[in-house]
């Protein structure tokens, strides 16, 4: 089975403090995500990243940057964390699947981090 | 860019019954996918249902269905024989279609808001 871990479930930190959330998968996946959900709000792509030290912004990249070292790894960086940035974060990984109609790209997700900012 | 829309944030369906769960997309493209994903409580987000969008036949996976009207840009999710397990946040998700292996920018997914499920014993 595919897996994405993220470092922590839950988080609490103060305004104005460097936050770094870690997320790895173990499918060898090109591709890595990470998206912000809000209530009301679903799904919004934050970053991706297609290849080591490659990324791309997505939607609302503002107040926050990747690292990608490693082909497995993708980090979440707020580098002076805000009270708006409360919210739950998800990454997600996609590899290629080979299914009946051919291959396809599907999207693995982590558990999740609910990030708190006080 | 692709938008995606679910209207309902909320429904409630009764244990055994069938509901279903509506979601509509703009897009220019011709070809793309759309996909169903399940958020239960504090759990992981997993797949439920995907549709190519060349495919007339609608994909079914066990209990779980899809209306796909493409001229309509509509791809519905019904669930049958509802079950307490199935109460969830639902989200429909859009995708391109694939250009190319490891093409990042074709993996991105634009979800819609989400819609609520509950089950009633």
């Amino acid at each position: 089975d595919v897996k994405v871990t993220q470092s922590s479930r839950y988080l609490v930190k103060r305004t104005g403090e460097k936050v770094f959330l870690e997320c790895v998968q173990d499918m060898d996946h090109e591709n890595m995500f990470w998206y912000r959900q809000d209530p009301g709000l679903g799904l919004r792509l934050i970053y991706f990243s297609y290849d080591v030290k490659m990324k791309e912004k997505g939607d609302i990249p503002e107040g926050y940057s990747v690292s990608r070292e490693k082909k497995e790894r993708f980090s979440l960086i707020l580098e002076s964390a805000s009270t708006n940035q409360t919210s739950m974060y998800l990454c997600a990984s996609t590899g290629t699947t080979l299914g009946t109609s051919g291959r396809y790209h599907e999207q693995y997700f982590g558990p999740g981090t609910r990030l708190t900012v006080t | 860019a692709q938008t995606v829309t679910q209207s309902q944030p909320e429904m409630s369906v009764q244990e055994a019954e069938t509901v279903t769960l509506s979601c509509t997309y703009d897009t220019s493209e011709s070809d793309y996918y759309l996909f169903w994903y399940k958020q239960p409580p504090s759990r992981q987000m997993i797949l439920v249902i995907r549709q190519e969008a060349y495919k007339q036949q609608n994909a079914t996976e066990n209990r779980f269905s899809v209306n796909f009207q493409k001229a309509a840009k509509s791809f519905s999710l019904k669930i049958s024989d509802s079950q307490l397990g199935d109460a969830a946040m639902y989200f429909c998700a859009y995708r391109s279609t694939d250009s190319g292996w490891g093409s990042g920018a074709n993996s991105k997914l634009t979800f819609g808001k989400g819609i609520t499920l509950s089950v009633r014993p």
